[in-house]
């Protein structure tokens, strides 16, 4: 069972763009985090947030908690080819903190 | 080493074979997690270990799937007469503490044909 949903799957759009990614539950996560994920390589963390309605800014990367702690959203300004790559959404339940249930996935590319 | 390091980086095994697969997580970090991904998806969570207590097993897929922790630094994970649904990449994660950041190696490749 897949509990967080991320959508779109797949994104292909053109330097200077603006884009969203959605990761959605119906379960309520303690603390989420997004990680991005190149070709050959494991993920690697961009940011964590644990307070409902937290919005935390990584350069041209937004991101924000729902206030509910259900959902999340990552949203980019003026994508650049770098921004290509696998972004993935990970929730931790209170109490199991150990354990990061990971999203389906979002695979953006940027092109020039 | 600075990084998780994991070997080797592509295994390719015939079906029913054993393997096994190994993971040097960063010094001093006493939490160690794998993870399965599937075709550049999402990952699986297979087991984890923190410390000295026992390992979270709750994401093993079956029986087949074994994984030990020794000295609380090096882990291997085996997988007994593989299938072909087994292909998938295999990641090992460590953190200086459960549910803190986790840095991920760069995975072993698994082929079972």
């Amino acid at each position: 069972t897949q509990l967080l949903e991320q959508s779109p799957q797949f994104l292909s759009i053109q330097e200077g763009e603006n884009l969203t990614v959605y990761c959605n539950s119906s379960s309520v996560f303690s603390s989420l985090q997004w990680y991005r994920q190149e070709p050959g390589e494991g993920p690697v963390l961009l940011v964590t947030v644990v307070t409902g309605g937290e919005v935390k800014k990584l350069k041209r990367l937004t991101f924000q908690f729902g206030d509910a702690r259900k959902d999340s959203s990552l949203h980019i300004t003026a994508a650049q080819p770098g921004d290509t790559g696998l972004y993935l959404c990970a929730g931790a339940k209170t109490g199991t903190a150990s354990k990061l249930t990971f999203g389906t996935g979002t695979r953006l590319q940027v092109t020039l | 080493g600075a990084g998780v390091s994991q070997s080797p980086s592509n295994k390719v095994t015939e079906k029913g074979k054993d393997v096994e697969l190994r993971c040097d997580p960063i010094s001093g970090h006493t939490a160690l997690y794998w993870y399965r991904q599937s075709l550049g998806q999402g990952l699986e969570f297979l087991i984890y270990f923190q410390g000295n207590s026992a390992p979270d097993k709750s994401g093993l897929p079956s029986d087949r799937f074994s994984a030990e922790r020794t000295g609380g630094s090096v882990s291997t994970l085996t997988i007994q007469r593989t299938q072909q649904e087994d292909s998938a990449v295999y990641l090992c994660a460590s953190s200086s503490y459960k549910g803190e950041k986790l840095f991920f190696g760069s995975g072993t490749q698994l082929s079972v044909l």
